[in-house]
């Protein structure tokens, strides 16, 4: 079974950090771009950072640029997302999501997590 | 960087068809073949529809097709099911890695 869990969320002050971790399984993970996608409750979806299958293309929403860092450790099939200079505005459920292409990211999102929930708050 | 623009409803009878639409710039919907269209339930996760303007995933019905058209692309569900009642999402490609998801489009089945 294809399979995403996301873990690291929780309630953190403005101004810390927070590294959130994305388990996979059931595919060959290094052959896929990764994304994380993020959802304020009640609200639409903001793709917030993807990274390629080996690194050479990473990309961050301009929201975030400068404050997360996506990475990736293909020998533990693991997805992380470093998020420093955190803000209120950062809450919201952080999804981790495959991309359907092998190689080059299509942007077709076709396994996600269940998220893991992140409140930004004093 | 924007999101898409995609209208707040829609909604169609049992076994009718409906289209919604997003609408970016020459900068995402308008300059690349890397759409992809969402279904998201109620607390759950989202759902990839189509893929790569109208690309259908294994296991999707063929009832859903996606097209574009400039910078706008669309999803059309036809044969409207009650199943089918769920907010829906498009995304794009913006260059420089960087992607964009729509504002959602909460389709009602009446």
């Amino acid at each position: 079974e294809v399979l995403l869990v996301e873990s690291g969320g929780g309630l953190v002050q403005p101004g810390r950090s927070l590294r959130l971790s994305c388990a996979a399984s059931g595919f060959v993970f290094d052959d896929y771009a990764m994304h994380w996608v993020r959802q304020i409750p009640g609200k639409g979806l903001e793709w917030v950072s993807g990274i390629s299958w080996n690194n050479d293309n990473i990309g961050y929403a301009d929201s975030v640029k400068g404050r997360f860092t996506i990475s990736r450790d293909n020998t533990k099939n693991s997805l992380y997302l470093q998020m420093d200079s955190l803000r209120p505005e950062d809450t919201a459920l952080y999804y981790c999501a495959k991309d359907e292409s092998r190689g080059v990211p299509v942007g077709g999102l076709d396994v996600w997590g269940q998220g893991t929930t992140v409140t930004v708050s004093s | 960087q924007s999101a898409l623009s995609q209208p707040p409803s829609a909604s169609g009878s049992p076994g009718q068809s409906v289209t919604i639409s997003c609408t970016g710039s020459i900068n995402d919907v308008g300059g690349y073949r890397l759409v992809s269209w969402y279904q998201q339930d109620p607390g759950k996760a989202p759902k990839l529809m189509i893929h790569e303007v109208n690309k259908r995933p294994s296991g999707v019905p063929d009832r859903f097709s996606g097209s574009k058209s400039g910078s706008t692309a669309s999803l059309t569900v036809s044969g409207l099911q009650a199943e089918d009642e769920a907010e829906y999402y498009c995304s794009s490609y913006a260059g420089n890695n960087k992607w964009l998801f729509g504002g959602g489009t909460k389709l009602t089945v009446l």
